[in-house]
């Protein structure tokens, strides 16, 4: 059974580009979450989708924005980086949203520079 | 608001020790508690699931227990190993949040010692 799949695994991008960062479930999995982690902050929920809604969202501003698409794959949108967008973006999935936890993927490095 | 806490930050043992981490959490109305373990630079691999309902989880030498009550969680490594070596984070899911966030520790960084 495959596990989720995110990519690309790294990314250098330029300050003021934009970026997406995408995000593969487990088949059958319909809720996917976004994670980013750093440092100095640890690991913060971005949001998550299930069934191409949004259902939660985290304190980030709306240069983060995100979708699901019909087979619950997903995508991450970053727009005008900043230097300190810097992170580790980790994807996870789940059957039905919390009662099973989440499987996470390996995650998306993006480097600002 | 919820908090999760772990500690210690760090910790290095010899290998063979059984050893115990610790996770507490500041609202006791959470949907289940996950554990997992991150190698550096790696995403995160899901070791246990405790629901809220439950006491503790086993899965070979790892058993996790949770206190809901006192708002903490403990994972317990039976004769670690260096393979073992690895950050340990645990997180937990919001009663009232309704699925889809997790809010984490700041992990334990384990190093087992040949």
């Amino acid at each position: 059974k495959a596990g989720v799949t995110q990519t690309p695994r790294y990314l250098i991008k330029t300050r003021g580009q934009q970026v997406t960062l995408s995000c593969s479930p487990i088949s059958g999995h319909r809720s996917v979450s976004w994670y980013q982690q750093t440092p100095g902050q640890g690991l913060q929920f971005l949001f998550e989708y299930f069934s191409e809604t949004q259902r939660n969202k985290g304190n980030f501003p709306g240069r983060f924005s995100g979708r699901q698409f019909s087979n619950s794959r997903s995508e991450m949108n970053v727009s005008t980086l900043e230097l300190g967008d810097s992170a580790l973006y980790l994807c996870a999935s789940s059957p039905m949203r919390q009662s099973y936890g989440y499987t996470f993927g390996s995650g998306t490095r993006l480097t600002v520079v | 608001k919820q908090e999760v806490t772990q500690i210690p930050a760090a910790l290095s043992v010899p290998e063979g020790e059984n050893l115990v981490l610790n996770c507490s959490f500041t609202d006791s109305a959470i949907y289940n508690l996950q554990w997992f373990r991150q190698d550096p630079g790696k995403g995160l691999t899901s070791l246990l699931l405790i629901q809220s309902s439950q006491r503790e989880q086993t899965s070979g030498r790892l058993n996790a227990s949770l206190d809901k009550s006192s708002g903490r969680s403990t994972l317990y490594i039976a004769a670690s190993q260096p393979g073992d070596s690895a950050t340990y984070l645990c997180a937990v899911s919001s009663f009232y949040n309704q699925g889809g966030k997790l809010i984490f520790g700041q992990g334990t960084e384990l190093s087992v010692k040949p």
